[in-house]
């Protein structure tokens, strides 16, 4: 049973397009991150979200906007997707205070 | 505000010692350290919350100087299965529990 899953794990896909990812996590945390690793695997926070409302909020365009319908989903919607845009897009959750545990990673292409 | 690694990285035989620095200018509430395995996701390897802790993880411990606003990764007697980049994550108080890491170490282990 994975602890937190993604959806895709690849996506390719034309500049331009909108496109979502999506997080599910099965261990009762209630709070979730995106993260973006760029090409030199720097890691970086984009959100979080904790019981359902946005904590953190880094300076990312508006093209990106993620929901949380509820405590065990985050998820990713991003428009217009730009060259710049292609990285690997990491998934977390934690208790409050706790440890992160990371979903596989949705790695986007953008062409 | 990003957490300075050193060194950037290490190559050791197998069973060979090494130590990975992270420090940051801002006073740090918690260190945590992830390593990650190329194509996979960073995987939780310790927390540090007070000042001076040390805590251990079988071959591998760290430290965390609160007044120097420093942190040590110590991996002892290496093995092959250490390979991967280390990271760790700085928590700054009142950052609504948001981690900021470092660029990574890169540490290979050879037989």
């Amino acid at each position: 049973d994975t602890a937190v899953s993604q959806t895709p794990k690849y996506l390719v896909t034309q500049m331009g397009n909108d496109k979502s990812i999506k997080c599910e996590q099965n261990l009762g945390h209630d709070t979730m991150y995106w993260y973006k690793q760029d090409s030199k695997k720097f890691l970086k926070i984009m959100f979080s979200y904790n019981n359902k409302e946005l904590i953190i909020n880094e300076t990312v365009p508006n093209r990106f906007s993620p929901k949380s319908p509820d405590k065990a989903h985050l998820n990713l919607h991003i428009n217009s997707l730009e060259l710049g845009d292609s990285a690997v897009y990491f998934c977390a959750s934690s208790h409050t205070l706790g440890v992160q545990y990371f979903g596989a990673g949705t790695r986007l292409s953008v062409l | 505000q990003q957490p300075v690694q050193s060194p950037q990285a290490v190559i050791l035989r197998e069973g060979e010692d090494a130590v990975i620095n992270c420090s940051s200018s801002k006073a740090l509430y918690s260190v945590h350290w992830y390593r990650q395995k190329h194509g996979e996701a960073p995987v939780f390897l310790m927390i540090l919350l007070k000042g001076g802790e040390q805590k251990g993880h079988e071959k591998i411990s760290a430290s965390f100087n609160e007044k120097k606003q420093q942190s040590s990764l110590y991996l002892t007697a290496s093995q092959l299965s250490y390979s991967g980049t280390y990271f760790c994550g700085t928590e700054i108080k009142g950052s609504n529990y948001k981690l900021t890491f470092g660029k990574g170490t890169l540490l290979t282990v050879n037989p």
